[in-house]
């Protein structure tokens, strides 16, 4: 079965300095892993996905994540947070074959403080 | 705009009353999806159709019914409301349904059952 862990309930970041949001995975064959964030009382938002080829994927707002098959992770990277990316992050994943079905990590807050 | 509404925003209902939550897409896209979203579980999948006339269960379908009698609509029905069911409800599509599209969301529906 699929199952997707973000280890960190909240993660606290001064704006202006580089921000991770963690996201480990696990399924039985080759994964599609997505990003997404939720800004309050609004639904979600797509951030970026990893399908296949270059590890490194770039998204919206200057988001990107890193694939990293050896150690089933696809954590969230940004090089300088804003304090507008405050917000709730989600990790997803679902598998390569078949009707699609994503399976959500628990989610991760980011809090960037000014 | 193209995209997803969900109504109503927000409902207080009460235990063994009937409810149903519409969702309501304008992309065209073929699959739908149901998610409740609860505090530390995440968004679990309720019901999902990969084309018009067709559904599906998810994670969690137990007390809950969908019908997808065309493209753009797909209702979910709660026959007889129990408290557990507070959550808040967001309705998804994808263009096909296959890995790895990406799913969309509405701006969801909040509902607490007393």
């Amino acid at each position: 079965a699929q199952s997707v862990a973000q280890p960190e309930d909240q993660v606290n970041v001064a704006e202006g300095n580089p921000l991770t949001v963690k996201c480990t995975y696990s399924v039985s064959g080759n994964p599609y892993l997505f990003w997404y964030v939720q800004y309050p009382n609004r639904g979600l938002q797509f951030l970026l996905k990893y399908i296949t080829g270059d590890n490194l994927v770039k998204g919206s707002y200057g988001f990107e994540a890193e694939f990293n098959k050896s150690q089933t992770s696809f954590h969230l990277k940004k090089p300088s947070a804003l304090v507008s990316d405050s917000a709730l992050y989600f990790c997803a994943v679902s598998l390569n074959t078949g009707f699609q079905k994503l399976v959500f990590g628990t989610g991760t807050r980011l809090l960037v403080s000014p | 705009i193209a995209g997803i509404t969900q109504a109503p925003t927000s409902q207080i209902l009460a235990a063994g009353r009937r409810m149903t939550l519409r969702c309501t897409q304008d992309m065209r896209h073929n699959a739908m999806y149901w998610y409740r979203q609860d505090l530390g579980l995440g968004l679990r999948l309720i019901h999902y159709s990969n084309t018009a006339g067709t559904t599906g269960k998810g994670e969690v379908p137990d007390g809950y019914s969908v019908s997808r009698a065309n493209t753009d609509d797909f209702p979910l029905t709660l026959a007889s409301a129990v408290p557990s069911q507070t959550s808040v409800y967001f309705c998804a599509s994808s263009a096909s349904g296959s890995a790895p599209d990406t799913q969309y969301f509405g701006p969801g529906t909040r509902l607490t059952v007393l």
